[in-house]
């Protein structure tokens, strides 16, 4: 089990440029969450996807962040376009059960 | 809505000693599960412990235990026999016990310092 996996890793990036982030869950969760992390507002969930469909984007900032779950072993986040207060720490987990949550080991944004 | 509070923002322990963090959370549920997650440097978040908010037994998982206190809504972590790995961001988590509930409530974490 290799975990819940995100690339890239680090990702520095220019205002006004479009940044795609992406995560492959754990094989068999059905459940997936995208968190944004900052050292201002802590760990916010921004949307997540049941069986690929999202069921809660009330988080996402605004239109410029989107996220899609194409099938049940890949997500993106994309955001376009970007902007220096977007610099944060992003995750990706998923879960199969009630209790079973896997965090990926997150994606460093920075926009310049 | 849920809110988490983790009121010491840095803790500090001497290498094989017992430390303990606090967290206090809020809600009007009676079903729901608490969490402590640790983040170390390398950005992972780890889960370290799970309660289920209807089992009055405290959780326990090797050198780590909780003090679950449903009326005062109290969840502290306590760290026996501290290592040098144990060094790391502690965030204490709530989810609601519903099956829609997916979202966690994140408390704003305590940096936890082992010194040898």
């Amino acid at each position: 089990d290799a975990g819940v996996i995100q690339s890239p890793r680090h990702e520095v990036t220019e205002m006004g440029q479009e940044v795609t982030l992406r995560c492959k869950p754990i094989s068999g969760h059905n459940s997936l969450f995208w968190y944004r992390q900052t050292m201002m507002r802590g760990l916010e969930l921004l949307i997540y996807f049941n069986n690929n469909v999202p069921i809660d984007d009330s988080g996402m900032p605004e239109d410029r962040f989107s996220a899609k779950m194409p099938n049940a072993s890949f997500s993106t986040l994309k955001i376009q376009p970007s902007e220096p207060r977007d610099s944060a720490v992003y995750f990706c987990a998923s879960r199969r059960n009630f209790y079973g949550y896997t965090f990926g080991s997150g994606t460093r944004l920075t926009v310049v | 809505a849920q809110t988490v509070t983790q009121s010491q923002p840095e803790m500090s322990v001497q290498e094989a000693e017992t430390v303990t963090l606090s967290c206090t959370y809020d809600t009007s549920e009676s079903d729901y599960y608490l969490f402590w997650y640790k983040q170390p440097p390398s950005r992972q978040m780890i889960l370290v412990i799970r309660q289920e908010a209807y089992k009055q037994q405290n959780a326990t998982e090797n050198r780590f235990s909780v003090n679950f206190q449903k009326a005062a809504k109290s969840f502290s972590l306590k760290i026996s026999d501290s290592q040098l790995g144990d060094a790391a961001m502690y965030f204490c988590a709530y989810r609601s016990g519903d099956n829609y509930g997916q979202n966690f409530v994140f408390g704003p974490g305590t940096r936890l310092s082992v010194l040898p």
